[in-house]
């Protein structure tokens, strides 16, 4: 079993739609990452949070470390927004574990 | 553009070869990370310098090793190449020590071992 488990594995939207994507993980943490890989492969960091909640347009991360879980959301998605969204924890001397990210594609 | 700069972009090889990937920082930024991304494994970390010195190691083989350079770049070494090393390579930086910091990602080396 994976430490970081990220679901839905892929996930199809039309344009508008509110999308969550899920990341639990079975480790202790410190801090999470979420990232954004895009078709052509270059990765953008979007979140690093270690409690609460944060916002940077229309992407919401949240974090709850007693239940080890974070969710990703996206308001009104758009098919700018389709990319592999990875979540990463920051476990024991602070290396990045992982998830096997969320394929999202968002259709007009 | 994150400000991280990673050369070559594609490298070809054949198995049992040694290759280099660099990887240049973004300006002011201390901390260089290696992380590998196959098919297979997903994006693992391999490796962490900081200011010079080694400050953290994941899933690196012993056939590979790096380096961070006086003028903060970064050098990532593999030797004896197989071909399940075949993967995207990626470099990312940030200005402190730890992982706590947002990550710029270079824009990966491709490699290919035939």
């Amino acid at each position: 079993k994976n430490e970081v488990e990220q679901s839905p594995q892929n996930l199809t939207a039309q344009e508008g739609e509110f999308i969550t994507i899920n990341c639990s993980y079975s480790v202790g943490i410190s801090a999470l990452h979420w990232l954004q890989q895009h078709p052509g492969g270059g990765i953008v960091s979007l979140f690093m949070l270690s409690s609460g909640k944060k916002k940077h347009g229309r992407l919401i991360a949240t974090i709850n470390i007693q239940e080890k879980h974070s969710s990703l959301h996206i308001t009104a998605s758009h098919p700018r927004d389709s990319a592999v969204y990875i979540c990463a924890v920051i476990g024991g001397t602070d290396k990045l574990i992982f998830g096997t990210g969320t394929r999202l594609q968002v259709f007009p | 553009d994150s400000g991280v700069t990673q050369t070559p972009k594609h490298l070809i090889t054949a198995t049992g070869q040694r290759v280099t990937l660099r990887c240049s920082p973004r300006s002011g930024d201390l901390s260089v990370y290696w992380y590998q991304q196959s098919l297979d494994q997903g994006l693992q970390f391999l490796i962490q310098y900081y200011n010079g010195e080694e400050r953290a190691k994941g899933n690196i083989l012993e056939r590979f090793s790096a380096q961070q350079f006086p003028d903060l770049h970064s050098e990532l070494n593999l030797s004896s190449l197989e071909l399940g090393d075949s993967a995207l390579y990626f470099c990312a930086s940030s200005v402190d020590r730890g992982s706590y910091e947002k990550l710029f990602f270079g824009s990966g080396t491709q490699l290919s071992v035939l």
